[in-house]
């Protein structure tokens, strides 16, 4: 079974600072990995998403984050942090790419807090 | 942008009553979902739904819980006789027919208190 463990339920930065959103991943096949974000009352949010092409992907807001098989992760990151990032960020995973289910199985989440 | 709509935002209700959550999929998906996610806990899939049938169900989704698209616009999650267990934030998800995987578009949420 897929799953996908998420270091750290909270996460502090400075405005300016880089932020480092850890995800690591748990999968029998090739995985898709996705990273979502959600807004205070908003509903969760795509960021980007890997599905096997290239390893480092780039998604909205000057996010990205990059594939790696070795170490099982796909941690988020973005070199200058803005306040308006502050957010709960959702990594998530689908085995589809093999043909298996589409469902995504997320992690728990990190809650980003951007300090002025 | 258009977006999923949710409805109720916050719903309260006795163990054992009936309750349905509305959602309003963006007008030309066709590929909806429900998700919920208990406090503290993580976003668990429920169901998707495609060409007017359930395509994919979790453990979760019992048969105590059913969905349908009663029209050419809402999506509904029944539950038929809520537990206290059930309370959770519930989200409605869509996506277009193209779309690759996991490029879903989320509502806000409808946070169910069963008490």
């Amino acid at each position: 079974a897929q799953s996908v463990t998420q270091l750290g339920s909270h996460v502090s930065v400075s405005e300016g600072a880089l932020v480092l959103l850890r995800c690591n991943y748990s999968s029998s096949v090739p995985p898709y990995l996705f990273w979502y974000v959600q807004y205070p009352n908003q509903g969760l949010q795509l960021l980007l998403k890997y599905t096997s092409a290239a390893t480092l992907v780039k998604g909205i807001n000057g996010f990205e984050a990059e594939f790696k098989k070795s170490e099982t992760s796909f941690h988020l990151t973005k070199p200058s942090a803005h306040m308006s990032d502050a957010a709960e960020y959702f990594c998530a995973v689908s085995d589809l790419a093999q043909g298996g289910s589409e469902k995504l199985v997320f992690g728990k989440g990190t809650k980003l807090t951007v300090n002025p | 942008e258009p977006e999923v709509t949710q409805t109720p935002s916050h719903q309260v209700t006795q163990m054992g009553q009936e309750v349905i959550l509305r959602c309003v999929p963006i007008s030309n998906h066709l590929y909806f979902y429900w998700y919920r996610q208990i406090l503290g806990q993580k976003v668990e899939f429920l169901v998707s739904f495609y060409n007017n049938e359930i395509s994919e169900k979790s453990e979760i989704f019992d048969d105590q819980f059913s969905v349908e698209r009663p029209d050419g616009s809402n999506f509904t999650l029944k539950i038929r006789s809520t537990k206290l267990e059930d309370s959770a934030m519930y989200f409605c998800a869509s996506r277009l027919a193209g779309a690759g995987a996991g490029e879903l578009f989320f509502g806000e949420g409808s946070r169910l208190t069963v008490l």
